[in-house]
């Protein structure tokens, strides 16, 4: 059963706590994405990468760190200093070729308080 | 320089209307530019890739065209069932890495 698996689905933190969201697929695809929607905003991107041990910035990647030690994972860890963490993550995956369409997991709600 | 514009925000239409609705984006290092549909509770699946201007793509009643000379597209729905109700969204590929843009979307209830 192919797909992307994110976990959990819902999550709670106290602020001033790290918590790692989970992105795991077996599509094997290169490239994977982290994104966050907020109310009355677009998907926008936090991290992505496109192989094994490499990753790049998004345009809201402070306070926020990944890690892509394997392909077909690609955590992402909300630090302390992200300021507006509670929001909805989405993670994607795609064959990274010229299409780059892109496969979506569930996502996982994060509420910090 | 990099903001998707969606519009409608919403739409409302009953059972058999077609509709559609608009992807607005900067015009400049446009690569390619996706549509995605995202009904509630699930994850947002890919409907088309566009890569080229005058690109139309097809499938089933739903149709999109693509002009990346003014930075727009736009996604027809001919005789809207109560299915298609979703939120679509459009997101911008530049040529000059592999960032997607995404606009905040159309969300679209057809009423029985």
């Amino acid at each position: 059963d192919g797909g992307i698996t994110q976990s959990p689905k819902y999550l709670f933190r106290k602020e001033g706590q790290n918590v790692t969201l989970s992105c795991e697929q077996n599509l094997n695809h290169d490239a994977m994405y982290w994104y966050r929607q907020d109310p009355g905003q677009g998907l926008r991107l936090i991290y992505y990468s496109q192989i094994v041990n490499d990753f790049q910035k998004g345009d809201i990647a402070e306070g926020y760190s990944v890690s892509r030690e394997k392909k077909e994972s690609f955590p992402l860890t909300v630090t302390s200093a992200q300021k507006n963490p509670t929001a909805f993550y989405l993670c994607a995956t795609s064959w990274g070729g010229s299409s780059y369409e892109q496969y979506f997991g569930p996502g996982t709600r994060l509420t910090v308080t | 320089i990099l903001n998707v514009e969606q519009s409608p925000q919403s739409l409302h239409v009953q059972e058999g209307d077609s509709t559609n609705f608009t992807c607005s984006f900067p015009s400049s290092n446009f690569y390619a530019l996706h549509w995605y549909r995202w009904e509630t509770a699930k994850s947002p699946e890919a409907l088309f890739v566009m890569t080229l201007n005058g690109d139309e793509k097809k499938k089933g009643r739903i149709s999109a065209t693509l002009n990346t000379k003014e930075g727009y597209s736009y996604l027809y729905i001919k005789g809207s069932q109560p299915e298609d109700s979703a939120t679509y969204l459009c997101a911008r590929l530049l040529n000059t890495g592999n960032q997607f843009y995404f606009g905040t979307g159309t969300s679209l209830t057809v009423i029985p």
